[in-house]
């Protein structure tokens, strides 16, 4: 079953605007969640991650917010530009499997100018 | 680019046959694991190999298979091609003491087409 679950499956938000993906999971052994984005072709970019003993990481447009009661996290893109049109994945690990990644179904962001 | 690199980049079997993807880890990486692609889905784990042995397996049936190598490139083998197993492959590299990595690279993948 689906261990991480995204929402929504798609977006679109206008330049400059705020972009937020949510993600929830279950499973309370996780303890690594990182964004990856995947343009048309490629392969998934690691964007930013975080560990549960934070409540948000920011890395220039780019903020995690994570709230581990809840057990859930967001995405957020300040200042959206068409550039970051692409699909977002949220994925969660742990330890205890080697950190194998458990992905979200995946949010497709469209950036109108 | 993260450095690791996959080959072929396209692929075109037909069902039944066996396919040989491969995968190159970046530099000072030590870990590789394996994910399938299917369209407009996320990626889900196959497996994963440190020093050469399988370290943890995804929902998969044995015809998946793979191979690590003292360099830490890697295989990822399929017998008996299923239609459904048309997706993009998708290889990660890590590095870890113990097996794993939080932090995975992905390579740009092999989109394998089974007609």
């Amino acid at each position: 079953q689906q261990q991480v679950k995204q929402s929504p499956q798609s977006l679109i938000v206008q330049k400059g605007g705020i972009s937020i993906i949510n993600c929830a999971y279950e499973n309370t052994a996780f303890d690594y969640f990182p964004w990856y984005q995947q343009f048309p072709g490629k392969g998934p970019a690691l964007l930013i991650a975080i560990r549960p003993d934070v409540s948000e990481k920011k890395e220039g447009r780019f903020t995690i917010s994570f709230n581990k009661s809840a057990k859930q996290f967001s995405l957020h893109i300040m200042d959206s530009q068409p550039g970051d049109s692409a699909t977002y994945f949220c994925a969660a690990s742990d330890s205890n499997s080697g950190y194998a990644l458990n992905f979200g179904k995946g949010t497709s962001l469209l950036v109108t100018p | 680019e993260t450095g690791v690199t996959q080959s072929p980049t396209h692929l075109i079997k037909t069902r039944g046959q066996q396919v040989t993807l491969r995968c190159s880890s970046q530099s000072g990486h030590n870990t590789v694991s394996w994910y399938q692609q299917a369209l407009g889905q996320g990626p889900q784990f196959i497996f994963q190999y440190y020093r050469e042995e399988e370290n943890g397996r995804g929902n998969f049936p044995p015809r998946f298979s793979g191979l690590q190598f003292p360099n830490y490139s890697s295989e990822l083998n399929v017998n008996a091609l299923e239609l459904d197993d048309s997706a993009l492959y998708l290889c990660a590299s890590s590095r870890s003491n113990t097996g794993g990595g939080e932090t995975q690279y992905f390579g740009p993948g092999t989109r394998l087409l089974v007609l």
